[in-house]
């Protein structure tokens, strides 16, 4: 099993929809998680960080669920500059290592 | 505010070339620092980070190599490029501290031929 899994996609979803991702991970001493966006053929860049039950920035939701060990990104009213990958990302162990999953491919369309 | 630069941006190598690929970050002091690998189809592999100058840890043997001679400079290395080192390579760095977040330099995309 992944550590970290994603459905990779892509979700092809009209302007204005609402679409959300789910993503699992395998470490239950897993401390701290992350969402991820990265455009094609660009570096990641930090979305959003999850340190507790879940967090709102704007038109982005993203919740944990510690016991069922998914987090789960919702992008409300989604914008043609919204198609991206987004990665789901977990810090396992507090430390250095951030595991990655490989993303959920994004496409609005018009 | 932090930037982070690496640099070359594409890099064209044939098989047993050397290599040797910069990451250098301005605005912060004693970062802690990463090297990754993303190779088609798949997630961000953790390659080397360190911690601090000439500290560095390897997370997969492999024929790369890491170093780090200067506080906000860190250097990834080969002697003899296989054709399997093909990827895109990121350097991320995270301040020193409590945060988990890294943050991402704009990659170098290698292609071993």
């Amino acid at each position: 099993r992944k550590e970290v899994e994603q459905d990779p996609g892509p979700f092809n979803v009209p302007e204005g929809a609402t679409v959300a991702f789910n993503c699992t991970y395998s470490n239950s001493a897993s401390q701290s998680f992350f969402w991820y966006r990265q455009d094609c053929r660009k570096e990641p860049k930090l979305l959003m960080s999850v340190y507790s039950s879940g967090n709102e920035d704007g038109r982005f939701t993203a919740q944990l669920n510690r016991a069922s060990q998914y987090i789960s990104l919702l992008i409300r009213d989604s914008k043609l500059s919204d198609s991206a990958t987004y990665l789901c990302v977990v810090n396992e162990g507090g430390g250095n290592k951030l595991t990655f999953g490989t993303g959920t491919q994004l496409k609005v369309e018009l | 505010s932090q930037t982070i630069h690496q640099w070359p941006a594409t890099l064209v190598q044939p098989v047993g070339s050397p290599l040797s690929l910069e990451c250098t970050v301005e605005g912060t002091s004693n970062p802690n620092l990463y090297w990754y690998r993303q190779a088609a189809g798949r997630g961000l592999q953790l390659l080397f980070y360190s911690i601090g100058i000439d500290q560095i840890s390897s997370e997969v043997p492999q024929n790369l190599s890491a170093s780090r001679p200067q506080d906000r400079q860190f250097i990834l290395s080969s002697k003899k490029l296989l054709l399997s080192d093909s990827g895109f390579y990121l350097c991320a760095w995270r301040p020193s501290g409590s945060l988990d977040e890294q943050f991402f330099g704009p990659g170098t995309r290698l292609t071993v031929l």
